[in-house]
């Protein structure tokens, strides 16, 4: 069956610092969603990716999709305070039901 | 944010009494998502409905109950809650199926089971 993979769990960064999650697939996916939960919040949508190869850009965040749609990434440049929480990647394999990784918790240390 | 209210936000119960949790949208979205999230698994899809009266089950659907009278109500029921169904408890909308569209999440409901 379908197993993505969502590295790391944790994570702490010197605010400043650069951070990367990344989602691994053993199988292609059709699309990948990225979201931001903050402590005590509630998932937030941030960005849907469906092309191979595909790159977006928001501000700071920049995510990618595998040329093989079997893996993606999100990457913060120069990581602040307000970047905490957990990053969550949700995935659909197609006929395969669609599912979110285990997250990634980040702490940014002042 | 989206037009999406749980209730109620906390709950505390006791082992074996009934519980029903509400989500409420004002999006007039088709389909409407519980989901559970516990420490080390993420979150966990429970059941999803794809209109009024058309549900289906999630991977962790054991032990719950779902309905939908209404396009702007659906309910999530533990019939006989136990203390492994303590958890943060979201309800999520998207206008049409889920991988294609975003989802919109609503505050969520923690739940305690004594």
């Amino acid at each position: 069956g379908q197993q993505v993979m969502q590295i790391p769990q944790y994570q702490h960064v010197q605010e400043g610092e650069d951070f990367t999650t990344y989602c691994n697939s053993s199988t292609t996916l059709s699309n990948i969603q990225w979201y931001k939960q903050r402590p005590g919040g509630h998932p937030v949508f941030l960005i849907q990716l469906v092309k191979s190869g595909e790159v977006k850009k928001q501000k700071r965040l920049t995510f990618q999709f595998g040329e093989a749609k079997k893996n993606s990434s999100l990457h913060i440049t120069a990581t602040q305070t307000t970047d905490v929480g957990t990053y969550f990647c949700y995935y659909s394999g197609g006929y395969q039901k669609v599912t979110f990784g285990i997250g990634t918790k980040l702490q940014v240390i002042p | 944010d989206a037009g999406i209210t749980q209730s109620p936000r906390h709950k505390v119960t006791e082992t074996g009494t009934p519980v029903t949790l509400r989500c409420h949208q004002t999006e007039n979205h088709r389909y409407m998502y519980w989901y559970r999230q516990d420490p080390g698994h993420g979150l966990r899809l429970i059941h999803y409905s794809y209109g009024v009266k058309d549900t289906d089950k999630g991977e962790v659907s054991d032990g719950y109950s779902v309905s939908r009278s209404k396009t702007e109500d659906f309910l999530l029921t533990l019939e006989s809650a136990t203390s492994s169904q303590t958890s943060v408890y979201f309800c999520a909308i998207s206008e049409s199926k889920s991988g294609a569209e975003k989802l919109f999440f609503g505050s969520g409901t923690q739940l305690s089971v004594l």
